[in-house]
């Protein structure tokens, strides 16, 4: 069964520092998502990307952060220069097809970002 | 975006069926109720979704009442891998349509 991978599952950083999360979609999805969840607390909405451009930002999406499908197959996350409050799990998702209202989003394992 | 409101945590011997209710009285009339499930150190799972009538599908049964202010997601036998934050989340059609995670409901399987 196809899957969303992300890459690394867990990233130490120090602050101030640029980290780029990696995803892998499922081939042939189009919108792809990312949701970040801070430890025992609730999964919130990032950023969601379709046809090369963001679609929605959250108020956590700011300057610091960018997304990126450089390849076709690849979704990156950048945040350029980490604080401590970054610390979080960061989940990739994507759904199928356009034309498709309710899809559902299939999400990966997740990043484990640490900064120190 | 409509609200949620589910319990904070359930408990369910296994083997039992599971009836987990949500409310959402703010629902419009476009919104599609949809659930996913959360694993222990997983990334959140679709489960089911519905918008007026009562769903079915290899995970779950969704349960939707006629005003559709609340919604029920079943699960006919629980097993101790059914332990996991559930989430009902209302989302809005539309292609790239974010999901509003609340706090969700805890449950709890034991022997």
């Amino acid at each position: 069964e196809p899957e969303v991978t992300q890459t690394p599952s867990h990233q130490v950083t120090q602050m101030g520092q640029e980290v780029i999360l990696r995803c892998v979609p499922i081939s042939n999805h189009l919108y792809f998502y990312w949701y970040r969840q801070i430890l025992g607390q609730k999964v919130e909405f990032l950023v969601s990307f379709y046809n090369n451009e963001i679609s929605e930002k959250s108020e956590i999406f700011d300057d610091q952060f960018s997304v990126e499908r450089p390849d076709g197959s690849n979704f990156t996350l950048k945040i350029r220069s980490t604080k401590l409050e970054d610390s979080a799990m960061y989940f990739c998702a994507s759904k199928g097809l356009a034309g498709s209202l309710v899809n559902e989003q299939f999400f990966g394992p997740g990043t484990r970002l640490t900064v120190l | 975006d409509a609200k949620t409101t589910q319990p904070n945590s359930m408990e369910s011997n296994e083997e039992e069926p599971v009836h987990l209710p949500c409310n959402h009285s703010t629902i419009s009339g476009t919104d599609y109720i949809h659930w996913y499930r959360q694993l222990p150190s997983q990334g959140p799972e679709y489960v089911i979704h519905g918008l007026t009538s009562n769903v079915n599908n290899r995970m779950a049964s969704l349960a939707i009442a006629e005003d559709r202010k609340s919604s029920t997601l079943i699960l006919h036998r629980a097993t101790l891998r059914d332990a996991a934050v559930y989430y009902c989340i209302l989302v809005l059609p539309g292609t790239a349509s974010k999901l509003t995670f609340g706090t969700g409901t805890r449950l709890q399987v034991t022997l």
